[in-house]
């Protein structure tokens, strides 16, 4: 079992809906982070938080909005997204971002599809 | 730049054969740490290992071995008497400071 754990599993969705995907961890760590992964690819990523603010947005379109409610918690708000948006989405935390050399402790991920 | 490749796209071995996986890197920094990580047919990334790069001492965990290899660039990742278990897509990452580069990724399949 993975420490850091998301819902959904899986998300099917068509490109007017909002959801959300919901990352948390109790590990106490202080830097959590959402990646995007497409098939036979390496993960990308997308936003980093440190210490419950944002301190990574790597150009990603504003239809995805993440928040961090507290230090356990991290969402991804999605909105009108496109097909090429379908992808394993990938959540992680570590002890702290300062440098990004602590090992990153990742979820299941949630597998979107975009109809 | 900074720069991860990882060469053998895909790798099939029979089970209890020992299989090497390739990581070459490019960096121009002295101070940048190194990982291996484990991608299950699950979806999860698990943590293997990480090295710094003032420590050129090879590691063993149990079946696992690693080489790092500053003069080449390296660092390769061994699997001694591969098991079923280890199938998966394994990723060689780079990291300095706020940059974190992930290689493209090797497929192993351990056949049984």
């Amino acid at each position: 079992d993975t420490e850091v754990t998301q819902t959904p599993k899986h998300l099917v969705m068509g490109m007017t809906n909002k959801k959300s995907l919901k990352c948390e961890q109790h590990m106490g760590h202080r830097a959590m982070y959402w990646y995007k992964q497409k098939a036979k690819k390496p993960p990308e990523l997308m936003f980093v938080y440190s210490y419950e603010k944002l301190s990574i947005n790597e150009s990603v379109p504003s239809r995805f909005s993440p928040e961090c409610p507290n230090s356990s918690l991290l969402n991804l708000h999605l909105h009108a997204l496109q097909p090429e948006d379908s992808a394993l989405y990938l959540c992680a935390s570590s002890q702290s971002s300062g440098g990004r050399n602590q090992p990153q402790h990742f979820g299941d991920g949630t597998r979107l599809s975009i109809l | 730049a900074q720069k991860v490749t990882q060469a053998q796209t895909e790798i099939s071995v029979v089970e209890k054969e020992d299989v090497t996986l390739d990581c070459v890197y490019e960096t121009r920094d002295t101070t940048y740490y190194l990982f291996w990580y484990k991608q299950p047919p699950s979806g999860e990334l698990v943590f293997l290992i990480r090295r710094n790069s003032f420590d050129e001492q090879n590691e063993i965990s149990g079946r696992y071995s690693w080489n790092f290899q500053k003069s080449t660039s390296s660092f390769n990742f061994t699997i001694t008497a591969s098991q079923v278990v280890d199938s998966a897509v394994y990723f060689c990452a780079l990291v300095h400071g706020q940059n974190f580069v992930f290689g493209p990724g090797t497929r192993l399949s351990v056949l049984p």
